[in-house]
């Protein structure tokens, strides 16, 4: 079983470029949202998705795209990278009826723009 | 908008021995669900233990049990037996009842099980 894949897992970038962290989950859930975490600052949410088509911003969207045309992938993209936007990042997926709030998780991207 | 509070950075507990970490969380919501998850050297997150609101019966799994009081919005976690592989990061999480899986995280609290 796959589960939430991620990539890359690690990425370094020049302020100003642009990238997308890749999430694919192979389970059929509906739910599938971007967390970053930062030192003391626990998990925050970027955007998510309840469907193919249907995405909405969550706590912390700014700077960052995201796009659901299949069930399995969430890109997020990323613009134009501050060095604001270092941190780890988290793709995670759920599914309707499973215990509610049970979030599959990718094992994260460590992403660094200098 | 919901807040969550874990206000122990750090703590450590011998192994055996049984050790309660602190969670707190404010909302007008009346329907909700809180979590606990635990987050290895790994960096994996994975869930630990979970609590409908509505439920008057406190969780438990296995060496895992939590203390939750509505009322004073308070949702602790007990761990019973540590062992060395607890040795975690653990983040409490609140959801609203019908958010579509939005989770809101507290900051964490660094747990290391001493041998």
């Amino acid at each position: 079983n796959a589960g939430v894949t991620q990539t890359p897992k690690f990425q370094v970038l020049k302020t100003g470029q642009s990238m997308t962290l890749q999430c694919a989950q192979d389970m059929n859930h509906e739910y599938m949202s971007w967390y970053r975490q930062d030192p003391g600052m626990g998990l925050r949410l970027i955007h998510y998705s309840v469907g193919a088509g249907i995405t909405d911003q969550g706590e912390v969207p700014n700077g960052y795209n995201v796009s659901r045309s299949t069930t399995e992938d969430f890109p997020l993209r990323l613009l134009s990278a501050a060095p604001s936007q270092t941190s780890v990042y988290f793709c995670a997926s759920s599914m309707e009826g499973a215990r509610t709030g049970e979030l599959f998780f990718g094992e994260g991207s460590r992403l660094t723009v200098l | 908008a919901q807040t969550v509070t874990q206000s122990q950075p750090e703590m450590s507990v011998q192994e055996a021995e049984t050790v309660t970490l602190s969670c707190t969380y404010d909302t007008s919501e009346n329907n909700y669900y809180l979590f606990w998850y635990k987050q290895p050297p790994s960096r994996q997150m994975i869930l630990v233990i979970r609590q409908e609101a509505y439920k008057q019966q406190n969780a438990t799994e296995n060496r895992f049990s939590v203390n939750f009081q509505k009322a004073a919005k308070s949702f602790s976690l007990k761990i019973s037996d540590s062992q060395l592989g607890d040795t975690a990061m653990y983040f409490c999480a609140f959801m609203k009842s019908g958010s579509a899986r939005q989770l809101t995280f507290g900051s964490g609290t660094q747990l290391t099980v001493l041998p």
